[in-house]
């Protein structure tokens, strides 16, 4: 069966702090990809990363990082030096070959970011 | 326009009425999606599209009514709701109807049923 765990509800910061969303998921398949989305306070979900199953290499882009461990099933989002702006819900998602081609999304966690 | 646009952004209905969400995706997709976002639960896949046509419907109540007329356009008719319908509507599309694309998403109907 697939699911997408964030046991994270809600974390709040402060500006220039790190911070890191979990995300643990479970697949049977092989291949399979990841994702994680941003949706802020205006509604609309936005696509930050997609990492398919064979490629482990963490990803750098700006102040976000993504650490894929396939022996933990877990894919995490850390953002660096956060900011208010980053203050949204982040949800992990999953689609793998088995699950015709769903994508199956974790319950999210609420980031607030305080200045 | 770019991406995926809605329309309304915000709608309020009584349980009598009868409206229309719109959905609009300017990135040449041949799949699209509707998706239930109700507060404090996981989001709800509704409905799925591949070249206009319907592919899945996960157990929505026939008060829920889909249609596709082209790849670029999706829409969801309403009728006779619930107030239990209140939510997030949200539309989606993909390249293909495939595990590996990614889905892009639109801002959001926020429904009210009265």
């Amino acid at each position: 069966a697939q699911k997408v765990t964030q046991a994270q509800t809600e974390i709040s910061v402060v500006e220039k702090e790190d911070v890191t969303l979990d995300c643990v998921y479970e697949t049977r398949d092989t291949t399979y990809y990841l994702f994680w989305y941003k949706q802020p306070p205006s509604g609309e979900l936005v696509f930050l990363i997609r990492r398919n199953s064979f490629d482990e290499q963490n990803e750098i882009s700006g102040r976000y990082s993504w650490n894929f461990q396939k022996s933990t099933s877990s894919f995490n989002f850390t953002i660096t030096a956060s900011q208010v702006v980053d203050s949204a819900v982040y949800f992990c998602a999953l689609s793998d070959f088995g699950g015709t081609d769903k994508l199956i999304f974790g319950t999210g966690t609420r980031l607030q970011v305080f200045p | 326009e770019t991406g995926v646009t809605q329309t309304p952004r915000h709608l309020v209905m009584g349980m009598t009425n009868k409206k229309s969400l719109k959905c609009e995706q300017h990135l040449g997709h041949n799949a699209m999606y509707w998706y239930k976002q109700s507060a404090k639960k996981p989001l709800e896949l509704m409905f799925v599209y591949s070249l206009e046509e319907r592919v899945e419907n996960n157990s929505v109540p026939s008060r829920f009514s889909p249609e596709c007329p082209n790849s670029s356009h999706l829409f969801l008719h309403l009728h006779t709701l619930q107030p239990e319908d209140s939510a997030l509507y949200l539309c989606a599309s993909s390249q293909e109807l495939a595990f590996a694309d990614t889905q892009y998403f639109g801002p959001g109907t926020r429904l009210t049923v009265l």
